[in-house]
C-alpha cells in the first residue's frame, strides 16, 4: 500500500518552455503533498507543501511565480515549472502523506528535468 | 527548530560485515522518526517509523532503535543489495501538516 506515482520520469526541453509535472497517491487519501527539489549527491530540500483545495505554503527563498503547485484532489498534486532555464535544472520528487500527525511521507520516483 | 545530523556521511562495508548508521535529533516534542532508503535516481522507500524511546522494528537485515536524543539503524550480515542511501527524518509537534526534517543522509555501499 500507499504507492505514490510521479510522471514524467524525465523532461528534456529547450529554455523558456513550462513543464508540468503530476503526482499521483494510487491507493490512499494525500491530505498533504510536499515537492522537493535535490542536488546531485545532496539531501532533499523541500520547496512547498501543498493541501488540497487550498493555495499552496512555499518554503523560503522559492519563487512561487516560478513553480506553479496545484492540489486540486486528494490524489492529484502537480508542479509546473514556468519558463524554465538551464539553472532549474534539478531532479524533482513529490511525496504524500494521509494526513494524521505522526504518518510517514511516500515519496514519488522522481523527475529529472533537463532544460537545455 | 527541528534538526536532524547523520552520521557517519559515508560507510563502507563488505559484505557480511554488520554495522550501525546514527541519526541525532532534536526536537519539541516527537511526532515520529522516519528512516527511509533511497537509491540512485529514485525516491526515497519509507522503512519504519518510531514513535517513543526504547521502540524497535525490524526489517529483514535492518534493525531500527530509538533513544531520546537519537536512532540507529543496525545493519546485520549486509549484503550487496543493501547498498543505497539512508536518509533519517523527525517531525515534531510544532511541525504543521506533517512536514518532516530530513538528515543528509548515510551512503551505505556493501562491497561482495
Amino acid at each position: 500500500g500507499a504507492v505514490v506515482s510521479q510522471h514524467p520520469s524525465r523532461v528534456i526541453c529547450k529554455s523558456g518552455t513550462s513543464v508540468k509535472i503530476e503526482c499521483r497517491s494510487l491507493d490512499f487519501q494525500a491530505t498533504t503533498m510536499f515537492w522537493y527539489r535535490q542536488f546531485p549527491k545532496k539531501s532533499l530540500m523541500l520547496m512547498a507543501t501543498s493541501n488540497e483545495g487550498s493555495k499552496a505554503t512555499y518554503e523560503q527563498g522559492v519563487e512561487k511565480d516560478k513553480f506553479l503547485i496545484n492540489h486540486a484532489s486528494l490524489t492529484l498534486s502537480t508542479l509546473t515549472v514556468t519558463s524554465a532555464h538551464p539553472e532549474d535544472s534539478s531532479f524533482y520528487i513529490c511525496s504524500a502523506t494521509q494526513g494524521s500527525p505522526g504518518q510517514p511521507q511516500h515519496f514519488g520516483d522522481g523527475t529529472r528535468l533537463s532544460i537545455l | 527548530e527541528d534538526q536532524v545530523t547523520q552520521s557517519p556521511e559515508a560507510l563502507r562495508l563488505q559484505e557480511g560485515e554488520s554495522s550501525s548508521l546514527n541519526c541525532s535529533y532534536t526536537v519539541s516534542g516527537l511526532r515520529g522518526l522516519f528512516w527511509y532508503r533511497q537509491d540512485p535516481g529514485k525516491g526515497p522507500e519509507f522503512l519504519f517509523t518510531l514513535y517513543s524511546a526504547g521502540e524497535e522494528k525490524e526489517k529483514e537485515r535492518l534493525k531500527a532503535t530509538l533513544t531520546k536524543k537519537e536512532s540507529f539503524l543496525h545493519i546485520t550480515a549486509p549484503k550487496p543489495e543493501d547498498s543505497a542511501t539512508y536518509l533519517c527524518a523527525v517531525q515534531g509537534f510544532n511541525t504543521n501538516a506533517g512536514k518532516s526534517t530530513f538528515g543528509d543522509g548515510t551512503t551505505l555501499t556493501v562491497k561482495p
